[in-house]
């Protein structure tokens, strides 16, 4: 079964740090681009940052480029998203995805970020 | 930078209406354009990508048209599992960049 599973979110203080998590399995991993989706309760999904397969292009949304950074370990079907000097407004529900030629066909189930003092 | 719009923002419909949802862009982006539904909890569903291709597995019901800076999701007849919030979103790759609409939220009328 093709499964994405995010793990890594939490209740952080603001100016910290947070690594999230996303496992892969059931599709060969190193042949998509993969990204990051967030969403905050009543408002819209916001494009976060995408990776692609061998790690030649990278993209950030303006909001988090230089406080945000996406890697991946392909042998371990392993997406990554370093999150340094958090602020309350990157507090949202984190989705991975998948990337299969124009959109992204295949979802977590999110994780839950909280930043707050 | 370019920018989405969709309209309208919400709408109340009922099962077996016609809806149509627009989006626009503020630069042609030919047909760079994927919709999505959501629904809360849950992780958004691919409905239609460059456009027009509709996903497999996706009921026949919802259709996808335009190119450039006009778009249009269209769902034939609305059922009681389509009640929920669709997304547009343009992607590039040079350089990499996904941006969605700010959503148009669905609910029964």
């Amino acid at each position: 079964e093709v499964q994405l599973v995010e793990s890594g979110g939490g209740l952080v203080q603001p100016g910290r740090s947070l690594r999230l998590s996303c496992a892969a399995a059931g599709f060969k991993f190193e042949d998509f681009s993969m990204h990051w989706v967030r969403h905050v309760p009543g408002k819209g999904l916001e494009w976060v940052s995408g990776i692609t397969w061998n790690s030649g292009s990278i993209g950030y949304a303006d909001s988090v480029k230089g406080r945000f950074t996406i890697s991946r370990d392909n042998a371990k079907y392993s997406l990554f998203l370093q999150m340094d000097s958090l602020r309350p407004e990157d507090t949202a529900f984190y989705y991975c995805g998948r990337r299969r030629w124009g959109g992204i066909d295949v979802w977590g189930q999110g994780t839950t970020v909280t930043v707050s003092s | 930078d370019i920018q989405m719009t969709q309209s309208p923002s919400s709408l109340s419909a009922s099962v077996g209406d016609r809806v149509t949802i627009t989006c626009q862009a503020t630069q042609d982006i030919r047909k760079y354009l994927n919709w999505y539904q959501h629904k809360p909890g849950k992780g958004p569903k691919l409905l239609i990508s460059d456009a027009s291709k509709l996903e497999t597995g996706v009921p026949s019901r919802f259709s996808g048209s335009g190119s450039g800076t006009e778009f249009t999701l269209t769902i034939s007849s609305l059922q009681a599992e389509d009640f929920a919030t669709y997304y547009c979103q343009y992607y590039d790759d040079l350089p990499l960049k996904f941006i969605f609409g700010p959503g148009t939220k669905v609910d029964i009328k």
